[in-house]
């Protein structure tokens, strides 16, 4: 049975770092065909794609949110880290994170492009 | 980066109605499009993938279709628990990026 879980703090404080951890079971990060993506939704708004760690550690990030994101593994603890640094109230958002399979071509793999796994969310509030 | 706009932004319908929901990308996807479902308080469901594939589990009364532009997710016969936020999503294959649209709210009439 494949399931992810959020985890981190449920209020943050401006100007500070956030740390969410994403810790899956039911399959192994260190498989060759898996990535994982986070997720945010503000109260009452749409998706917004934040950052996706391939099988081969690749990472690729929000355009907009780039310079504040970093996203890594520990294959070890079937765990996927995503830190956002300099939290605005802006940043109050249910958090996800979801698996993508890749498929792998001529050495190299991709995504499949959809998330067919996602936690249940953590709602985190910036707030002072 | 690749915007979809979704139309309409809130559908009006009966059970036992059909329901057509529009996604439109500002360039080409391919077919690398895929629909969710969200209820309140829970986290998106994959409906379809690449256009027109039923994900696991998913109805038969639930259809995608679409390529390159535009897309459209079709629910022939309206039941009670269809009523949801939808939302459709894509890859871009280099840099690889995901977008999602901005969901249309399928509600009870």
């Amino acid at each position: 049975q494949v399931t992810l879980k959020e985890s981190g703090p449920v209020l943050v404080k401006p100007t500070e770092t956030l740390t969410l951890t994403c810790t899956v079971s039911g399959f192994s990060l260190s498989n060759a065909r898996m990535g994982v993506s986070w997720i945010r939704q503000p109260p009452g708004k749409a998706l917004e794609w934040l950052a996706h760690i391939f099988s081969n550690d690749e990472k690729s990030y929000s355009t907009s949110l780039k310079s504040r994101l970093t996203i890594s593994k520990d294959t070890s603890k079937s765990q996927v880290v995503l830190t956002m640094t300099n939290m605005d109230p802006v940043d109050t958002a249910t958090y996800y994170c979801a698996r993508a399979q890749e498929y792998c071509s001529g050495g190299s793999c991709y995504s499949r492009g959809y998330f067919d796994y996602w936690g249940q969310g953590t709602l985190v509030t910036v707030s002072s | 980066e690749i915007v979809l706009t979704q139309s309409p932004a809130t559908l009006s319908l009966s059970p036992g109605e059909r329901a057509t929901l529009s996604c439109r990308a500002s360039q080409s996807v391919s077919s690398y499009l895929a629909w969710y479902q969200q209820k309140p308080g829970q986290a998106p469901r994959l409906l379809i993938y690449d256009a027109s594939n039923r994900a696991t589990g998913i109805p038969a009364r639930f259809s995608g279709s679409g390529s390159g532009t535009d897309f459209t997710l079709t629910i022939s016969s309206l039941e009670p628990e269809d009523f949801a936020v939808y939302y459709c999503q894509q890859r871009s294959n280099w840099p690889p990026k995901y977008t999602f649209g901005q969901g249309t709210k399928l509600e009870i009439k």
